[in-house]
């Protein structure tokens, strides 16, 4: 079974730049893939930051952006913010109506 | 506003089946699809299956063989079963909305608070 892989942990300075990524146990990520980026912080339901690859949901900053990076989906935050401090979870469509979270990544802002 | 409540027993023994029902307010399941997420606590989260509002389904491989999703249009619900618990799904369940076009479904719009299911006897 493929597992969908992100990074357990990252840290960023306030004001960076820091690319979380999403990428396949075996192949590489693309478009077709549909990736998809959740925040989520402790105790509240995760909400969408990014979807079809880099479509901002509703009222995100410009300051998330999402990409296709080599094999990898990515997720973009430019301008961290100590607010930015949190979970996030990418989604992958493997096709024939099943999805796939990754195992998140927790990003502290220092 | 779409508005989401997941309700049932926090508590489920051990080989039994966890039941749980997402009531839907402020808008119509008609027309979408509906899905159940849970999150062990302190670990990620897990998508469980969908269910499309005229009835068809489709699930996690990994939980295909225990997990029946339903729906009440008349009742504007859906509902999750998933039989032979053990302590592995003591979770937070989550329900939630598929943002979806024509021809794809993209991501969930709309999610739960979620409900926290112990299992232990």
């Amino acid at each position: 079974q493929t597992v969908v892989t992100q990074e357990p942990s990252f840290s960023v300075s306030p004001g960076g730049t820091v690319t979380l990524t999403c990428g396949l146990s075996s192949g590489s990520v693309s478009i077709s893939y549909y990736p998809s980026w959740y925040q989520q912080t402790p105790g509240q339901a995760p909400r969408t930051l990014i979807y079809n690859t880099n479509t901002r949901s509703s009222g995100v900053p410009d300051r998330f952006s999402g990409s296709i990076l080599g094999n990898k989906a990515a997720l973009t935050i430019t301008g961290a913010q100590a607010d930015d401090e949190s979970d996030y979870y990418c989604v992958l469509y493997m096709g024939s109506g099943i999805w796939v979270f990754g195992g998140g990544t927790k990003l502290t802002v220092l | 506003q779409v508005q989401l409540q997941e309700s049932g027993p926090g508590l489920v023994k051990p080989s039994e089946t966890l039941s749980l029902t997402c009531t839907v307010s402020g808008g119509s399941i008609s027309g979408y699809y509906w899905s159940w997420i849970r999150q062990p606590p302190g670990k990620g989260l897990e998508w469980i299956g969908y269910i499309y509002y005229s009835g068809s389904t489709n699930y996690s491989p990994s939980l295909k063989s225990r997990v029946t999703i339903s729906v009440d249009t008349s009742k504007n619900q859906f509902s999750l079963k998933l039989s032979s618990v053990t302590a592995a799904d003591t979770a937070v369940y989550y329900c939630a909305r598929y943002y979806c076009t024509t021809t794809t479904c993209f991501h969930l719009d709309y999610w739960g608070q979620g409900t926290l299911v112990t299992v232990s006897s």
